[in-house]
């Protein structure tokens, strides 16, 4: 496609449930990273998926967390058991190799009622 | 590891005007400093980055300087507009990593 494409959007969901958040990187980029910006704030990374290597998950905040890459492409954040501090926008990025410039999607809003 | 200190947090200039926006980082062995440019609910765009190899670089009216003894890096807008109005984040890569630590962001709004 023509850029990280995200979805859903938006999605709100209330303390307690599961969410999964997809993301589609540009077609060709081997690399994809996910991203978690709260409100006001930079971003913070999450974990990082290059081509058939073990991801590295050093960013993920806690055990609730966890991403999937299938097949070298869509990749899938699901995060259990939502908490209140779990809110914020979600970016997925992607980029031709591990050095090369990231290219952003446009995130997923996600509040915990 | 790694961090960056991103200043001012907010910044108003006048239409026309120039603005500089500056980040520190921490480990000398960081080696790619791209800067992004975030509007308001929309993904982060990068604009222009610049490797350690290279002490200035220029894009029309963005130029990216690089202090490799000071570790610092500035982003320069000149001859501001009003759509230059949103939020830049800096961002620095250690060498051998692929990972970028980004700084807290600077809001910038250019007044017409």
């Amino acid at each position: 496609g023509a850029g990280v494409s995200q979805s859903p959007s938006n999605k709100v969901t209330e303390k307690g449930k599961d969410v999964e958040l997809r993301c589609d990187p540009i077609s060709g980029h081997t690399a994809l990273y996910w991203y978690r910006q709260s409100l006001g704030q930079g971003l913070e990374f999450l974990i990082y998926f290059q081509g058939n290597s073990a991801p590295d998950k050093s960013g993920l905040p806690s055990d609730r967390f966890s991403a999937e890459r299938t097949g070298g492409s869509v990749s899938t954040l699901t995060i259990q058991r939502t908490q209140q501090e779990d809110s914020a926008v979600y970016l997925c990025a992607s980029s031709t190799g591990s050095y090369q410039p990231q290219h952003f999607g446009d995130g997923t809003r996600l509040s915990i009622l | 590891g790694e961090n960056v200190e991103q200043h001012p947090s907010t910044l108003s200039v006048q239409e026309g005007d120039s603005a500089v926006i500056k980040c520190t980082y921490s480990d000398s062995a960081s080696n790619y400093f791209p800067w992004y440019k975030q509007e308001l609910g929309k993904r982060p765009q990068l604009i222009i980055d610049i490797r350690s190899n290279v002490g200035e670089k220029k894009d029309q009216r963005i130029a990216v300087t690089l202090n490799k003894t000071a570790k610092h890096f500035s982003l320069h807008i000149t001859e501001t507009q009003p759509e230059d109005s949103a939020v830049y984040f800096c961002a620095a890569r250690v060498d051998s990593s692929y990972k970028l630590i980004f700084g807290s962001g600077t809001r910038l709004l250019v007044r017409p």
